[in-house]
C-alpha cells in the first residue's frame, strides 16, 4: 500500500502545452519531497529536494511547489517538449525515517510533437 | 559515471537457486538502498544499510538478505529464488540532492 500518491498515472501533452500533476503525501512527520524523472532503459534522475512548506524550485522550464500542511506537492512543465516525456517519480520521507524514501507510483508524461 | 555501478544488469536463473547482486560505489557514501521497481508498485525498499555492518529492513524484504562488509559494496542476495522476485532492482547511495540511482538490475525467475 503506497501512502503516497500521485496523479494522474499518465498524461499525453501537446508540444508546446503546459501540464502539471500532483504528489499527495501524509502531512504528518514530514522531512523532505523528492521529485525524479526517469527516462526509460534509464536511472531515475533527480530533479528537486523540497523539505519547506511552500518551497518552490525550478530547473529550466520545470518547477515544482510544496504544501506540507496538506500533504501535496505540484509539479509544472512549461512549454512541453519531447524530450520532457519520461516517468516523473515523487518521493518522501519522515522525521523518524529521514534516509528511507517512500516513491509514489509515478506518472507517465507523453510529448507528442 | 555516477559512482554508483550493479552487477549483473541481466540475468536469468531457475527458481529455488541462490542469487546475488552487487552494488558499487565510490562516492563513500554512508547510506545504500536497494529497491525492486514492479509495474503499478513504484520503488519499494528491500533492504537498506547505514553503515558498515549496519542494515535493516524495507516493506518487502522477505525472501532477501544484504550485506556490508565494505563502505562501497552493498550485497543484495535471494536465498531461493522465486517468480515473484522477477523485477528490476536498484541500488541508490543517498547524498545531499537525493539519491543518486545504479543502472538497474533486470532479473528473470523461470
Amino acid at each position: 500500500i503506497l501512502n503516497v500518491e500521485q496523479s494522474p498515472q499518465s498524461l499525453h501533452v501537446q508540444e508546446g502545452d503546459s501540464t502539471n500533476f500532483t504528489c499527495s503525501f501524509p502531512s504528518s512527520n514530514f522531512y523532505a519531497l523528492h521529485w525524479y524523472r526517469w527516462e526509460t532503459a534509464k536511472s531515475p534522475e533527480a530533479l528537486f529536494v523540497m523539505t519547506l512548506n511552500g518551497d518552490e524550485k525550478k530547473k529550466g522550464r520545470i518547477s515544482a511547489t510544496l504544501n506540507t500542511k496538506e500533504g501535496y506537492s505540484y509539479l509544472y512543465i512549461k512549454g512541453s517538449q519531447p524530450e520532457d516525456s519520461a516517468t516523473y517519480l515523487c518521493a518522501f520521507s519522515t522525521t523518524d525515517s529521514w534516509g528511507k524514501f517512500q516513491f509514489g507510483a509515478g506518472t507517465q508524461v507523453v510529448v507528442t510533437p | 559515471d555516477a559512482g554508483i555501478t550493479q552487477s549483473p544488469r541481466h540475468k536469468v536463473t531457475e527458481t529455488g537457486t541462490p542469487v546475488t547482486l552487487r552494488c558499487h560505489q565510490t562516492e563513500n557514501h554512508r547510506y545504500m538502498y536497494w529497491y525492486r521497481q514492479d509495474p503499478g508498485h513504484g520503488l519499494r525498499l528491500i533492504h537498506y544499510s547505514y553503515g558498515v555492518k549496519d542494515t535493516d529492513k524495507g516493506e518487502v524484504s522477505d525472501g532477501y538478505s544484504v550485506s556490508r562488509s565494505k563502505t562501497e559494496d552493498f550485497l543484495l542476495t535471494l536465498e531461493s529464488a522465486t517468480s515473484s522476485q522477477t523485477s528490476v532492482y536498484f541500488c541508490a547511495i543517498s547524498g545531499g540532492s537525493g539519491y543518486t540511482f545504479g543502472s538497474g538490475t533486470r532479473l528473470t525467475v523461470v
